[in-house]
């Protein structure tokens, strides 16, 4: 099976200030991959979804961006984070019918 | 996407049985239900599938109802450590698979 690893594990960064968090996937390839978010008390909230390399599916349009420059690499960028931001982060994805999630990282926006 | 409908908490003794409940009236004829389970901290964690027939691991069971409108993830005996919020959701396979996840049932094990 899969590992998915993400960093950093938490994260504080004051409003208008850039963001990059990574997700590397190992075990397995052509991965469909995805990044959802989880702000304080509620359900995850699917952000982005790649079926491939430069592939990237937006579900929510926002300040956030995602690219997947390598088979098994995807990345959730900003250019200006806002207060709204804030939340859990993880990464995802599909092996037969499990999909899979990373430890996530907790950004906190100040 | 099909939905699904959950109790917002529930809860239970330790080490007596626990069924979670889920509605998913909207459900098609290609939706397989899963259920996942998410502890503090941490990410979901996948728990167990079915489309028509019950179904049993390790970790829990799954009962379908008859028209698939509704199932239930049976813990056989709870422990402290099943304290957790459980996602049932819907998903087809053809392609990608979008994931709808909602707020999910926060079950509480008494000790």
């Amino acid at each position: 099976s899969q590992t998915i690893h993400q960093w950093p594990a938490t994260l504080v960064q004051p409003v208008g200030s850039p963001l990059s968090l990574e997700c590397t996937v190992e075990g397995t390839s052509n991965p469909n991959l995805y990044w959802y978010r989880q702000a304080a008390g509620r359900g995850l909230q699917l952000l982005f979804y790649s079926v491939g390399i430069g592939q990237i599916s937006s579900e929510v349009p926002q300040n956030l961006s995602a690219s997947r420059p390598q088979d098994r690499q995807f990345i959730l960028s900003s250019k200006k984070l806002l207060l709204s931001d804030s939340g859990f982060y993880l990464c995802a994805c599909d092996e037969s019918y499990e999909q899979y999630f990373g430890p996530g990282t907790r950004l906190t926006v100040t | 996407d099909a939905k699904t409908t959950q109790p917002n908490s529930m809860e239970s003794n330790e080490e007596e049985p626990v069924h979670l409940p889920c509605n998913h009236s909207t459900i098609s004829g290609t939706d397989y239900i899963h259920w996942y389970r998410q502890l503090p901290s941490q990410g979901p964690e996948y728990v167990i599938h079915g489309l028509t027939s019950n179904v049993n691991n390790r970790m829990a069971s799954l009962a379908i109802a008859e028209d698939r409108k509704s199932s239930t993830l049976i813990l056989h005996r709870a422990t402290l450590r099943d304290a957790a919020v459980y996602y049932c959701i819907l998903r087809d396979y053809g392609g990608y698979q979008k994931v709808t996840f909602g707020i999910g049932t926060k079950l509480q094990v008494i000790p």
